[in-house]
């Protein structure tokens, strides 16, 4: 079964730092998709990122990048310049590929990121 | 664009009571799954649907069931209510099915059961 692992519960960063979210996987699919949501309080999962399995390159969305690690099974995200508006807990996830193409997102436990002005 | 709506936001049961949440995906998306968030478990994938159909269960037990409508608008009950419910309900909806569709994610529906 496929499997993410976020090391960190929780992070405290000081505002305009780049910080760095660990997130490990285990899969035996060699296709697979990575996600990253941003989850604030309001409980309203945010997509931010994603990578492919046979990506070459590691997915960038403005300040969001994605250090795609294969051989390490790693996938974490970084954030540049962070702001006070980036406090929000951080899922990472990947999706489950079914024999039939289902989508099944298999989520992190999560680490919380507070901004510290 | 419109995003994923769900409704109610909040509900409040009573241990035995059945409730059903809804959720309109994004217009012309026509994959929609659910999950459950608590902290305890943190989130798990309850179903998926797609052209009416459920395509892909997770672990829960018969009393979670959901359908979808022709306009991929979708429902999910819970009936005889337990404690353990109390959780927060995401939908989720996808352009493609399968292959590489991004699934984003509707407010949520927190129900507590009392």
């Amino acid at each position: 079964a496929q499997k993410i692992t976020q090391t960190q519960p929780g992070m405290f960063v000081q505002e305009k730092e780049a910080v760095t979210l660990d997130c490990t996987y285990d899969t035996s699919d060699p296709s697979y998709g990575l996600f990253w949501y941003k989850q604030p309080s309001s409980g309203e999962m945010i997509f931010l990122i994603y990578q492919g399995s046979y990506d070459q390159q590691n997915a960038t969305e403005g300040r969001y990048s994605l250090n795609f690690q294969k051989a390490r099974k790693s996938a974490n995200l970084v954030i540049s310049a962070s702001q006070l508006g980036d406090s929000a807990m951080y899922f990472c996830a990947m999706r489950e590929e079914k024999g039939q193409g289902a989508q099944k997102l298999v989520f992190g436990q999560g680490t919380r990121l507070t901004i510290n002005p | 664009k419109a995003g994923v709506t769900q409704t109610p936001r909040y509900l409040i049961k009573t241990r035995g009571q059945q409730v059903t949440l809804s959720c309109s995906p994004i217009s012309g998306h026509r994959s929609v799954s659910w999950y459950q968030q608590t902290p305890g478990q943190g989130l798990q994938f309850l179903f998926e649907y797609f052209s009416e159909t459920q395509r892909n269960k997770g672990n829960f037990p018969g009393r979670f069931s959901g359908r979808q409508f022709s306009n991929s608008r979708s429902e999910m009950n819970v009936s005889t209510l337990e404690l353990g419910d109390s959780a927060l309900y995401l939908c989720a909806s996808s352009l493609l099915f399968g292959g590489a569709g991004i699934q984003y994610f509707g407010a949520g529906t927190r129900l507590s059961v009392l």
